[in-house]
């Protein structure tokens, strides 16, 4: 059975970093676009980042840009998001994503999510 | 301010259908068949219910549609249930500099 597991969210304060996790199962996590997309409390979805199969190529939104950065281990089927520089917006329950078949552009598979929350 | 516009709110009786729309602009919605559409029941992850405009993935009901026409993409929802209740949020690739964007949601109220 196919699954995705986030972990890593806390508290952390304004300008502190975090390091979150997305351990996958059940399918052949190497061959998938995997997904960042994060949800604030009581907020509509946001897409934050992207990362190929191999993990050459990422792509970020604007609001990200600079301060995460996405990568994954395909020895341990687990995806990563760091980041660095948090603000108090960047709080949001971040979602892992699989994409649906071959197309970056289809979250077809999510985890329940890891909540982030940065404040003093 | 979300990039596609979504009603707010959309409600129907058991059987009804309804429809939601998504309007974005020649960058997004209008320029592309990368359209899709997901489902927020309350307290669970989204799950995708439509993908390049109006396809289904395996397992989603076929009472669930969807078309675009110019910048406006829609999905319409044929005889409602109570299960339906959810929020629905459409997404477009985007030409712009983050190439993925979500409307702002829709509250899907069963009456």
């Amino acid at each position: 059975e196919m699954q995705v597991l986030e972990s890593g969210g806390g508290l952390v304060q304004p300008g502190g970093s975090l390091r979150l996790s997305c351990a996958a199962s059940g399918f052949s996590f190497s061959s998938y676009v995997m997904s960042w997309v994060r949800q604030a409390p009581g907020k509509g979805l946001e897409w934050v980042s992207s990362l190929s199969g191999s993990g050459a190529i990422t792509h970020y939104a604007d609001s990200v840009m600079s301060r995460f950065t996405i990568s994954r281990d395909n020895s341990k089927n687990t995806l990563y998001l760091q980041m660095n520089s948090l603000r108090a917006e960047d709080t949001a329950v971040y979602y892992c994503a699989k994409a649906l078949g071959s197309d970056w552009s289809y979250f077809g598979y999510w985890g329940q999510g890891t909540l982030v929350t940065v404040s003093s | 301010q979300s990039a596609l516009t979504q009603p707010a709110s959309v409600s129907g009786s058991p059987g009804q259908s309804i429809t939601i729309s998504c309007t974005g602009t020649t960058s997004d919605v209008g320029g592309y068949k990368y359209v899709s559409w997901y489902q927020q029941q309350p307290g669970k992850a989204p799950k995708l219910m439509i993908y390049d405009v109006s396809n289904r993935p395996p397992g989603v009901s076929n009472r669930f549609s969807a078309s675009k026409s110019v910048n406006t993409a829609s999905l319409t929802i044929s005889g409602l249930q109570a299960e339906d209740e959810a929020d629905y949020y459409c997404s477009s690739y985007t030409s712009s500099s983050t190439p993925w964007v979500f409307g702002g949601g829709t509250k899907l109220t069963v009456l």
